[in-house]
């Protein structure tokens, strides 16, 4: 069945960079859509960002855009996210999903001083 | 921006009816999906592509669409089924994705 995991989560001062990865396996990842979604402490979920299948396609939320960069390497089945610049505001579990039906379980970033 | 618009709050007796709606747009166009929430645990969806409900999910669970609006419906709605319940699409263009706010249901 379809496993997702997160990592590299963590604490970070505003301003720096933080990457994320998802490692993919029970599907083939080069066939899905893959996304991020995150959600902060106490409030709902947000769509961050979205892969095509071979990575030529990528959207973005207007909250992360410009700072935040999708990627995807179908030889390692792995999604990762690239942040930088981070914000205060931008504190949250953040999501991999496949298709939007499938989610990991999330890793906890959190931007502060 | 895009936005889906849920009611904050809902409840139901136990074995009665939930209904909750989310309002769109770019929903007679673009597929609702629905996502249930329980405390501290990652979403589930529970629909998909309007009606379809992904195996393991209980036959109480569906969903419809009507114009604008996407329903999810809980018959005979359960204690467990306590939870927060999110909406999701796309915008009219299919490459941006949005989730409504959010409806707690609960449950008693």
């Amino acid at each position: 069945q379809v496993h997702l995991v997160e990592s590299g989560g963590g604490v970070v001062q505003p301003g720096k960079s933080l990457r994320l990865s998802c490692a993919a396996s029970g599907f083939i990842f080069s066939r899905s859509d893959m996304h991020w979604v995150r959600q902060a402490p106490g409030k709902g979920l947000e769509w961050v960002a979205v892969i095509s299948t071979d990575g030529s396609n990528k959207y973005y939320a207007d909250s992360v855009k410009g700072r935040f960069t999708i990627s995807r390497d179908n030889s390692k089945n792995t999604l990762s996210l690239q942040m930088s610049s981070l914000r205060p505001e931008d504190t949250a579990v953040y999501y991999c999903a496949k298709d939007v039906a499938d989610w990991g379980q999330g890793t906890r970033v959190t931007v502060s001083s | 921006s895009y936005e889906l618009t849920q009611p904050p709050s809902a409840s139901v007796s136990p074995g009665q009816t939930a209904r909750i709606t989310c309002s769109g747009d770019a929903l007679p166009k673009k597929y609702a999906y629905w996502y249930q929430q329980k405390s501290g645990q990652a979403p589930i969806v529970v629909i998909y592509e309007d009606s379809k409900r992904p195996p393991g999910i209980p036959e109480r669970f569906s969903g419809s669409g009507s114009g604008t609006t996407a329903t999810l419906t809980i018959s005979g709605a359960q204690v467990e089924d306590e939870a927060d319940y999110y909406c999701y699409s796309t915008d009219i263009s299919g490459n941006h994705g949005v989730f409504g706010g959010g409806t707690k249901l609960t449950v008693l």
